[in-house]
């Protein structure tokens, strides 16, 4: 069964002080790593996939990287604005259906 | 529409009470997935369908809970007889085809109480 593990469950940044949020993964055979923003009362809202170890994707102030067994997203200076839950979710080659295994998430909070 | 969505926004229930959730994806998708989501957790995969086809639905946790898509577009999802353990968001997605890489688009979801 995949199976999705986030840390840290919650984290509060002073508006410009960079830092990382883990995905650890266990899965049989990656078809995907993918990362959603999720607001409060919102759906997740898409923001990378990867695909194989070493793979790196940028949107703004948002990075994430890949390795065989995590994947990290850095969240560069962040702004109020950046405060969100973060979902992680792996798709497996064990499920020919397409469905998404997701972690709980990281909920970060930008303080002014 | 530009994006998923669902309706209704909210919905209350007596428990007992049969409920029906619905989903417009985005259009010309072929693939779309319900999934539950609890308060302070991730969501949980449910049903996904492929067109009119469902091809899994080992994620629905009873045989209280139905879904369909007739026409391989709107899809709904059945609840009878509600319990509180129900009381969840219901989120839907929907993507452009079939393969591994294809990104999963979200609606609002469906925030059901059940009293």
């Amino acid at each position: 069964e995949d199976q999705v593990t986030q840390s840290p469950e919650a984290l509060r940044l002073q508006e410009g002080e960079s830092s990382s949020l883990n995905c650890s993964y266990t899965v049989s055979g990656l078809r995907g790593l993918f990362w959603y923003r999720q607001d409060p009362g919102k759906g997740p809202e898409f923001l990378f996939t990867l695909y194989s170890a070493g793979e790196e994707k940028e949107k703004e102030r948002l990075k994430a990287t890949l390795t065989k067994k995590e994947s990290f997203l850095h969240i560069t200076a962040p702004k109020p604005e950046d405060s969100a839950t973060y979902l992680c979710a792996v798709r497996g080659r064990g499920n020919g259906n397409n469905r998404l295994a997701f972690g709980k998430g990281n909920q970060v909070v930008v303080i002014p | 529409g530009a994006g998923v969505s669902q309706s209704p926004r909210y919905k209350v229930a007596k428990r007992g009470q049969d409920v029906a959730l619905r989903c417009d994806p985005i259009s010309g998708h072929v693939s779309l997935f319900w999934y539950q989501q609890a308060l302070g957790q991730g969501p949980e995969f449910l049903t996904y369908f492929q067109n009119e086809a469902q091809l899994d639905k080992s994620g629905l946790p009873s045989d209280r809970f139905f879904a369909e898509r007739p026409e391989g577009s709107v899809s709904t999802l059945k609840i009878q007889r509600t319990q509180q353990e129900d009381s969840a968001v219901y989120l839907c997605a929907s993507s452009l085809g079939t393969g591994g890489g294809n990104e999963q688009f979200f609606g609002p979801g469906t925030r059901l109480t059940v009293l």
